[in-house]
């Protein structure tokens, strides 16, 4: 089964500085998806950013990116530029390109100091 | 342009009565669903989900139960509550077939059983 860990419950970051967030997940399949998502003190779900495992190159959204290591089965968030706007609790998920299970880990709680 | 619908925000059941959410998605059909129970300040638990009319999927064996009576219903259901229960549950679609497709999260509700 598809487990996705990430390590740090809480992080916090001064406002405008880089922080660097870790998941990683275990699976046996070669092709599948991975995804960052944002639940703010609102708790409404937004998507940050997704990578296809097939594709070597980071995915990057504007002051998002990824650092995707497929041989390790990690798959971090950067976090550049940090706004008030970013404190959040973050989750990685997990989905297997040839199935529906969409399997989340604990979260992290990451909070953005000015 | 899609919409999902999930209700009540809130409730509060007392130990060993039964439970209804549901959740309903428009503009979109043949959806995947999912429900997830977020405990306090952790991460996302997948209960179920679901690929068509009547195909549930269990990932938590436990006392609640979930119906897909229809193509955008999803229902989750127990007979009698537990202590245990509490916590916030989301209601997701994101479309079926492959690729990193979205997922697409309700407005939660939080039940606090006593």
């Amino acid at each position: 089964a598809q487990t996705v860990t990430q390590s740090q419950p809480e992080m916090s970051v001064q406002e405008a500085e880089t922080v660097t967030l870790s998941c990683t997940y275990d699976t046996s399949e070669n092709n599948y998806y991975l995804f960052w998502y944002k639940q703010p003190p609102s708790r409404q779900m937004i998507l940050v950013i997704r990578q296809e495992a097939y594709k070597q190159q980071n995915a990057t959204e504007n002051r998002f990116s990824v650092n995707f290591q497929k041989a390790a089965k990690s798959f971090s968030l950067k976090i550049s530029d940090s706004q008030l706007g970013d404190t959040a609790m973050y989750f990685c998920a997990f989905m297997s390109r040839y199935g529906n299970k969409l399997v989340f880990g604990a979260g992290t709680i990451l909070r953005v100091k000015s | 342009s899609q919409t999902i619908h999930q209700w009540p925000a809130t409730l509060v059941q007392p130990v060993g009565s039964p439970l209804s959410l549901e959740c309903t998605v428009e503009g979109t059909s043949n959806p995947n669903l999912y429900w997830y129970r977020q405990a306090a300040g952790r991460g996302l638990q997948l209960l179920f989900y679901s690929v068509g009319i009547g195909q549930i999927s269990s990932e938590v064996p436990q006392n609640l139960s979930a119906s897909r009576p229809q193509d955008r219903q999803f229902i989750l259901s127990s007979k009698k509550l537990l202590l245990s229960d509490s916590g916030f549950y989301l209601c997701a679609w994101r479309s079926s077939g492959t690729g990193a497709t979205e997922a697409f999260f309700g407005q939660g509700t939080r039940l606090t059983v006593v």
